[in-house]
């Protein structure tokens, strides 16, 4: 399930199942975005990038999902696992300008 | 992996120090950027450069300050660390503004 906790939404699944990890990004300029992961006490990590004129891009065992429509982003982990246990960010991006990034969720598995 | 390195990776001073953050990129990358993040909570953009020479303010205020004499070392200074500066440094770099950023392991700061 998904809850806020006292800093981050964490969303708890069982391990085998699929993930899915939400971001409403603010700025309809944006044309770029990327999510990372981010492992207890390390640095973000590039998992996966999309730009405006896709809706969809696939990696290995991770999709992204983008909707301009209604400015949202989600990134969809299949057969997690327990190393897929971290925070993760979406950024996006204007041409020209800083990323920015979102607020971050926690991906618990649970055996 | 990222060719992108921080020193030290943890660090305990009094209040009062002056400490310097290393952040070393060997990719030859022109953007280099600094953000600060606290445990579970978001990045926040801190500094940042477009290259030898050019420093800028991030949407964070900080009493920090940054340089780049060199394409692949971005420093950052406290020069009287407080207890409100304890927080995790990440430097982050990029070849361009709207290319990917690969980001260091981090310093985590604790002033006591």
């Amino acid at each position: 399930g998904e809850s806020v906790g006292l800093h981050l939404p964490t969303l708890s699944v069982q391990e085998g199942d699929n993930s899915i990890i939400n971001c409403a990004y603010s700025n309809s300029a944006s044309d770029y975005f990327i999510w990372y992961k981010q492992e207890s006490g390390k640095g973000p990590q590039f998992i996966i990038d999309i730009r405006s004129n896709m809706d969809k891009r696939q990696g290995q065992r991770v999709t992204v999902l983008l909707n301009k429509t209604v400015k949202h982003l989600s990134l969809q982990i299949a057969a997690t696992q327990p190393g897929d246990s971290a925070v993760y960010f979406c950024a996006e991006n204007v041409y020209g300008q800083n990323f920015v990034f979102g607020p971050g969720t926690r991906l618990s598995v649970l055996p | 992996e990222a060719d992108i390195y921080q020193t030290p990776r943890y660090l305990v001073i009094g209040t009062g120090k002056k400490i310097t953050l290393e952040c070393s990129q060997t990719m030859g990358h022109d953007k280099m950027y600094w953000y600060q993040q606290d445990p579970g909570m978001e990045l926040h953009l801190i500094h940042y450069s477009y290259g030898v020479n050019s420093t800028e303010k991030g949407d964070l205020s900080s009493e920090s300050t940054v340089s780049r004499i060199r394409t692949e070392h971005f420093p950052l200074t406290l020069e009287s660390a407080r207890p409100s500066h304890t927080s995790q440094y990440l430097c982050a770099s990029s070849r361009a503004t709207n290319e990917k950023l690969f980001f260091g392991s981090g310093t985590q700061l604790s002033v006591l």
